[in-house]
């Protein structure tokens, strides 16, 4: 898993409930990310986090919450699910983050989300 | 908007064969290029990563190019195996703001 573990793999929901895809890495990375991947399109960012205590918005972050209250975990919140949600989610921790670039990203296995 | 746009969406082949995939990009200014190989139910791996001044790196039976002046890569996939058979996605970084831009990848299925 790229040392990096999501949990839960799979996860149905009704919309309106609320729930937390879990992240954590065991590399002690200072960048860590959430991703979104739907059919037919490319990665797109939702929020990332340059180290504990700082989060930031990516493309897509409505919906989503974080937090990154230590370097090891960050998990993503969806605070009332909503069928567009449907997606397979994944976490990625990269080494160095942006300043010096050509780090390649790590990511987990995914989240398998369904909101009906 | 920073595009990357790769080709074919899918494809198959017989195992053995050799094949390229390719990836047009309008990111600028271009920090790298990066390829990534996602198994099914799995998440991305890293194959190569190449700046500007790369033309050329391989990763075992991946060889990966990159003409920067027509922003083009390709990923060429030599004497193919069926654990090849994956989605292969091209990333562009920005080297103005250091965003990601995703390709939709594109799928192979390597046959017996």
């Amino acid at each position: 898993n790229a040392g990096v573990t999501q949990t839960p793999k799979f996860q149905v929901l009704k919309t309106g409930q609320s729930m937390t895809l879990q992240c954590a890495q065991d590399m002690n990375h200072e960048y860590m990310s959430w991703y979104r991947q739907d059919p037919g399109m490319g990665l797109r960012l939702i929020h990332y986090s340059v180290g504990a205590g700082i989060t930031d918005q990516g493309e897509v972050p409505n919906g989503y919450n974080v937090s990154r209250s230590t370097t090891e975990d960050f998990p993503l919140r969806l605070l009332s699910a909503a069928p567009s949600q449907t997606s397979v989610y994944f976490c990625a921790r990269e080494l160095t983050g942006k300043c010096l670039g050509n780090q390649p990203q790590h990511f987990g296995d995914g989240t398998r989300l369904s909101i009906l | 908007k920073n595009q990357v746009e790769q080709s074919p969406q899918s494809l198959i082949i017989l195992e053995g064969k050799n094949c390229t995939l390719q990836c047009n990009y309008t990111v600028s200014p271009f920090s790298n290029l990066r390829w990534y190989k996602q198994d099914t139910g799995r998440g991305p791996v890293s194959l190569t990563i190449m700046t500007f001044s790369e033309n050329t790196k391989s990763n075992g039976r991946y060889t990966a190019t990159l003409d920067a002046d027509t922003k083009q890569s390709s990923l060429h996939i030599t004497a193919s195996q069926l654990s090849d058979s994956a989605s292969y996605i091209c990333v562009v970084e920005d080297g103005g703001d250091y965003k990601l831009s995703f390709g939709a990848g594109t799928t192979v299925t390597v046959r017996a």
